[in-house]
């Protein structure tokens, strides 16, 4: 139980497009997703919360207009990279606590989405 | 500041040995413990979750948390090579609605066959 689904796994794209990441949870519902990156040989840095039906809450310094949320459904939060830069290629990985299991509940992650911007 | 701090290693032990990671938090009231492994170019995933003092034991991993002198340890026993990971430790903070997750930067651990 408790399965985040993330797509895809890695992007490649060109400097100044945008990328969609779908973040799923496939076996139960998730009000409230957290999106994070982790650059290479860094620990984890929470970037959002999705929250179902509402707007996200970013964390201090992440732009809120170059990182787009969207969590339309209990099942289903995206994240869209505006105009990527290069320096915005790191891994992105999204998660989520089973509904009704409190906040103490640990944290179920996808499988992350590798972006290379060139 | 809240903060959770590991030892970054490389912690190197031998396969069959035990393997013990420790994990030391600032925040005197958090309530939730978490270690989470995450290999090379992969996501975390959970290995365990404690919330009350004493003892845990998941197969061969146990955690230890000790709230008074705030650390948090895992063991794992009879390390495998498979185990060569790099693990991270995660507190959930006491304040605000979120309980936001703090995080180590992880413990990078070596088992050599």
């Amino acid at each position: 139980g408790a399965v985040v689904s993330q797509h895809p796994s890695w992007v490649i794209c060109k400097s100044g497009t945008s990328v969609k990441i779908e973040c799923r949870s496939l076996d139960f519902q998730a009000t409230t997703m957290f999106w994070y990156r982790q650059f290479p040989k860094q620990s984890l840095m929470l970037m959002a919360t999705s929250n179902e039906g509402s707007k996200a809450t970013y964390e201090q310094g992440v732009e809120k207009d170059k990182f787009l949320i969207n969590h339309a459904s209990l099942t289903l939060s995206t994240l869209t990279v505006t105009s990527a830069h290069p320096e915005d290629s790191s891994f992105y990985i999204c998660s989520a606590r089973t509904s009704g299991t409190g906040l103490n509940s640990p944290l179920h992650f996808g499988n992350g989405t590798r972006l290379t911007v060139t | 500041q809240k903060e959770v701090e590991q030892n970054s290693g490389p912690l190197s032990v031998p396969e069959g040995a035990i393997a013990s990671l420790n994990c030391t938090y600032s925040d005197r009231g958090s309530q939730s413990f978490f270690w989470y492994r995450q290999y090379s170019g992969k996501s975390p995933e959970l290995i365990m979750s404690i919330y009350s003092n004493g003892d845990k034991e998941d197969g061969r991993f146990t955690a230890q948390l000790n709230k008074a002198s705030q650390y948090v340890s895992l063991l794992i026993r009879d390390s495998q090579p498979s185990d060569s990971a790099t693990y991270l430790c995660a507190v959930a903070g006491n304040a605000g609605n979120n309980r936001k997750l703090i995080w180590g930067l992880g413990t990078s651990l070596a088992v050599n066959p």
